[in-house]
């Protein structure tokens, strides 16, 4: 079946520091790719997608390049602010008449220190 | 922000008793979903529903059933609750095809506790 693994947390920065959070997948065929963040206290939200091969995903200063030769979609961001702080999930999700089932990674706790 | 509230928001309830939980969409999306959150495990599926009337199991649907005679509402019933129930519940929604396809967006959550 398909399984989502991601780096296991939490993960500790300073302010300013470089981020990467690594994120694997097993999948039949080629899924769409996510990051969605939780913030304290609320629901999930996407972050970015990707949804084919070499596709850059990117949104507030994130990144994440889909890599079906190495089937990875590692998070990364250049600089991180303490308001980044929150747990990462990555996911994949296949269209298969309009059925879009995700299956998310364990999720991944990120602290930013001042 | 997508419209999607759930209700409630906590609950605490006792080994044995029916609980319902309540999506409720303003966004006209066919697909909605409930999971389940547990430390360890991620965001797992319990079951789906892509139109009014028409639902499926998802990966962890063992005591649970869920309703939509609505398309803006989604509830969640566990008739009998035990403590491996104890989680935070997310509804998402979604709408296939134009650019927002395989996008899910999710509810605040409930918290429920069984005792």
């Amino acid at each position: 079946g398909n399984s989502v693994t991601q780096m296991e947390g939490p993960v500790t920065l300073s302010e300013e520091a470089f981020l990467t959070i690594n994120c694997t997948y097993t999948a039949t065929g080629y899924p769409s790719l996510f990051w969605y963040v939780q913030y304290p206290g609320e629901g999930l939200q996407l972050l970015l997608k990707a949804t084919k091969a070499d596709d850059k995903g990117s949104n507030k200063g994130f990144e994440a390049t889909y890599r079906k030769e190495t089937t990875s979609f590692h998070l990364e961001k250049g600089s991180v602010q303490v308001s980044d702080s929150a747990v990462y999930f990555c996911a994949l999700s296949f269209s298969i008449f309009g059925n879009e089932k995700l299956t998310f990674g364990t999720g991944t706790r990120l602290t930013i220190i001042p | 922000d997508a419209g999607i509230t759930q209700s409630p928001r906590h609950k605490v309830t006792e080994t044995g008793t029916p609980v319902t939980l309540r999506c409720h969409q303003t966004e006209n999306h066919r697909y909605m979903y409930w999971y389940r959150q547990d430390p360890g495990h991620g965001l797992r599926l319990i079951h789906y529903s892509y139109g009014v009337k028409d639902t499926d199991k998802g990966e962890v649907s063992d005591g649970y059933s869920v309703s939509r005679s609505k398309t803006e509402d989604f509830l969640l019933t566990l008739e009998s609750a035990t403590s491996s129930q104890t989680s935070v519940y997310f509804c998402a929604i979604s709408e296939p095809g134009g650019a927002s396809t395989d996008t899910q967006y999710f509810g605040p959550g409930t918290r429920l506790t069984v005792l």
